[in-house]
């Protein structure tokens, strides 16, 4: 069956770190994946999308490796502020687009 | 745009009690998701439609679930008869396009049943 792992444990990173945050899947070629952010208590906010023939993407300080061939997507945040500070959701879409799964989650910790 | 709302935000009821949860996608989105939220589980598609229609219920976890979209700008979740283990955070979402576009999340509405 189709799966996607993110680190369970909590990453912990100082303040100007690059926190990296990675998306492993199998039994999927997914189109397209997407990066999420979610706060507590609220819903995910998308950060990023990365198709499957593009190896990065950037915005701001974020930046999404997607390498089709080890099935891992990295997710970089350089810079990091205590505001950066939440639970990064990993996404895949097939090729038809017509269901998004969703990875577990990795809660990232920036200690000022 | 207000974004995605739902309601209630909170919901608590007992064993055996119908429970229904509201949406309103955002305006000019032709696509609209009922996801479920669990720790054990993590964020799972339950449905999605397209123009009002479903077109995937496969996530749907038994047949006391069942959704409806009477219209663009709303949509209803509801669970009968409710049971503990469906305590979860659910969340609706509205996209423009299936492909090549995000979907916007709405807050969520924290189901407890005792």
């Amino acid at each position: 069956s189709q799966k996607i792992e993110q680190n369970s444990e909590a990453l912990n990173i100082q303040e100007g770190k690059t926190a990296t945050l990675t998306c492993n899947y199998t039994n999927y070629s997914p189109a397209y994946l997407q990066w999420y952010r979610q706060d507590p208590g609220r819903g995910p906010v998308f950060l990023l999308l990365i198709r499957e023939n593009e190896k990065e993407k950037r915005k701001e300080r974020l930046k999404v490796t997607f390498d089709t061939t080890l099935k891992q997507s990295l997710f970089h945040i350089t810079a990091s502020q205590p505001a950066d500070s939440a639970t990064y959701l990993c996404a895949l879409a097939g090729p038809g687009g017509f269901k998004t799964i969703f990875g577990a989650g990795t809660r990232l910790f920036v200690k000022a | 745009d207000a974004g995605v709302i739902q309601s209630p935000r909170h919901e608590v009821t007992e064993m055996g009690q119908e429970v229904t949860l509201r949406c309103k996608p955002i305006s000019g989105h032709d696509y609209l998701f009922w996801y479920r939220q669990t720790m054990m589980r993590g964020l799972e598609l339950l449905i999605y439609f397209n123009n009002n229609v479903p077109i995937d219920d496969s996530g749907m976890p038994e047949d006391r679930f069942s959704a409806k979209m009477p219209n663009a700008s709303f949509s209803t979740l509801k669970i009968q008869p409710s049971e503990p283990r469906d305590s979860a955070v659910y969340f609706c979402a509205s996209s423009r396009k299936l492909l090549e576009e995000t979907q916007y999340f709405g807050p969520g509405t924290r189901l407890l049943v005792l």
